[in-house]
């Protein structure tokens, strides 16, 4: 079975900081990794996806995630927030053996940038 | 947005009711999903259609019935519901299913559902 973790509920950071939205996973084979964000009222985007290649991955809106093998991970990051990124994120899995084509979502985190 | 829609955006129905759910994709994609958002747990997947052909029930009440009469549409009938049916419904689609390229889904914006 595959999982996708993400261990903190809430992320405040400082408008202008870096900020960091972590995810870990668990599956067998290689993972096929995904973020979304969610703004009130409204469905999830796709952010950014990683997978094969280049463990740094560049997405919309200036974000950037890190695919990191040994650790099984997959951080969301951002050198400098923006109030407007204030939204849920989302971390997703889809593993690459035969018949896997379903998303498993993390719980989500709420990023709160203050400014 | 106008990659897929979904009417109505907000709904109240009695646990004897019958209502559906409308979702419609603008993106020429082959594949389409249900998922349940219900607060402080992961998103879950219902249904999966692909080129209107169901290929996914994750364990589905049949108080939720689908339908997808072609893969621009995608309708999600309710009757019976209970109140812990209540929940943001979002519909997603993708050009396949995806079982080699990992494509990502577009998501609508949602049916906040409320069931009293």
């Amino acid at each position: 079975a595959q999982s996708v973790a993400q261990p903190e509920d809430q992320v405040n950071v400082a408008e202008g900081n870096p900020l960091t939205v972590k995810c870990t996973y668990s599956v067998s084979g290689n993972p096929y990794l995904f973020w979304y964000v969610q703004y009130p009222n409204r469905g999830l985007q796709f952010l950014l996806k990683y997978i094969t290649g280049d463990n740094l991955v560049k997405g919309s809106y200036g974000f950037e995630a890190e695919f990191n093998k040994s650790q099984t991970s997959f951080h969301l990051k951002k050198p400098s927030a923006l109030v407007s990124d204030s939204a849920l994120y989302f971390c997703a899995l889809r593993g690459s053996g035969a018949g896997s084509y379903q998303l498993t979502f993390g719980k989500g985190t709420k990023l709160s940038v203050i400014p | 947005e106008t990659g897929v829609t979904q009417t109505p955006r907000h709904l109240v129905m009695g646990m004897t009711n019958k209502k559906s759910l409308k979702c419609e994709q603008h993106l020429g994609h082959n594949a389409m999903y249900w998922y349940k958002q219900s607060a402080k747990k992961p998103l879950e997947l219902m249904f999966v259609y692909s080129l209107e052909e169901r290929v996914e029930n994750n364990s589905v009440p049949s108080r939720f019935s689908p339908e997808c009469p072609n893969s621009s549409h995608l309708f999600l009938h309710l009757h019976t519901l209970q109140p812990e049916d209540s929940a943001l419904y979002l519909c997603a689609s993708s050009p396949t299913v995806g079982t080699g390229e990992p494509y990502e889904q577009y998501f609508g914006p949602g049916t906040r559902l409320t069931v009293t």
